[in-house]
């Protein structure tokens, strides 16, 4: 399945880091997606992008930076993490609209570690 | 808000057993249900979907009815098999206009032993 892919796929990094989750959709879709997915708790929406426009922010920490240049592509940019977010973070996308079932598809996900 | 409860795993099966896993959900409006699989080491991928009450979702063998009146939505599949162990996740769909928000449950850990 190559139609969400994301990257990297693992990474690790220290408390003052700085780096960038990348995800890029191929099916031509209009809306994109983060979430996070911890062990032991439910996934968490974190982001959603509709036609490249931020609607929805679910109280998430400011050191979690969504970007959306275009349809296709979405960031997530971290800086000074926690270990507590230390998770699989997932993108998706959908293609919006009032008609009909929006299907969400999902990347393969990144595991990120916070030392 | 909305929410969806599903049973909590392990649940361990041997192949050719029937699985059944229950979901129920709470939301305000008509909501669409999903549910979505997750293999080791992978994303979420949509395994069946309902729109509308009383509608069969199906694939790979599994269903889901959308029951209304018991606002419950469950998994069921006749004869499993060792591929079929995952992470099975129920969801529902707040549709709006601007992209759409999925509120998932828990998740359900099935593990099926040859």
């Amino acid at each position: 399945e190559t139609g969400v892919t994301q990257t990297p796929r693992h990474l690790v990094m220290g408390m003052t880091n700085k780096k960038s989750l990348k995800c890029e959709q191929h099916l031509g879709h209009n809306a994109m997606y983060w979430y996070k997915q911890s062990a032991k708790k439910p996934l968490e929406l974190m982001f959603v992008y509709s036609l490249e426009e931020r609607v929805e922010n679910n109280s998430v920490p400011s050191r979690f930076s969504p970007e959306c240049p275009n349809s296709s592509h979405l960031f997530l940019h971290l800086h000074t993490l926690q270990p507590e977010d230390s998770a699989l973070y997932l993108c998706a996308s959908s293609q919006g609209g009032l008609a009909g079932v929006e299907t969400q598809y999902f990347g393969p996900g990144t595991r990120l570690l916070v030392l | 808000g909305d929410s969806v409860t599903q049973m909590e795993g392990p649940v361990t099966l041997s192949e050719e057993a029937f699985l059944t896993i229950n979901c129920t959900y709470t939301a305000t409006g008509y909501p669409s249900l999903f549910w979505y699989v997750q293999y080791p080491g992978e994303g979420l991928q949509l395994l069946l979907k309902a729109t509308k009450a009383d509608d069969k979702g199906s694939n790979k063998g599994f269903e889901a009815t959308y029951r209304k009146e018991t606002t419950s939505f469950h998994l069921e599949k006749g004869s499993v098999q060792v591929s079929d162990s995952a992470v099975y996740f129920c969801a529902l769909s707040d549709r709006k206009a601007a992209g759409n928000k999925l509120t998932f449950g828990g998740g359900t850990r099935v593990l099926v032993k040859p």
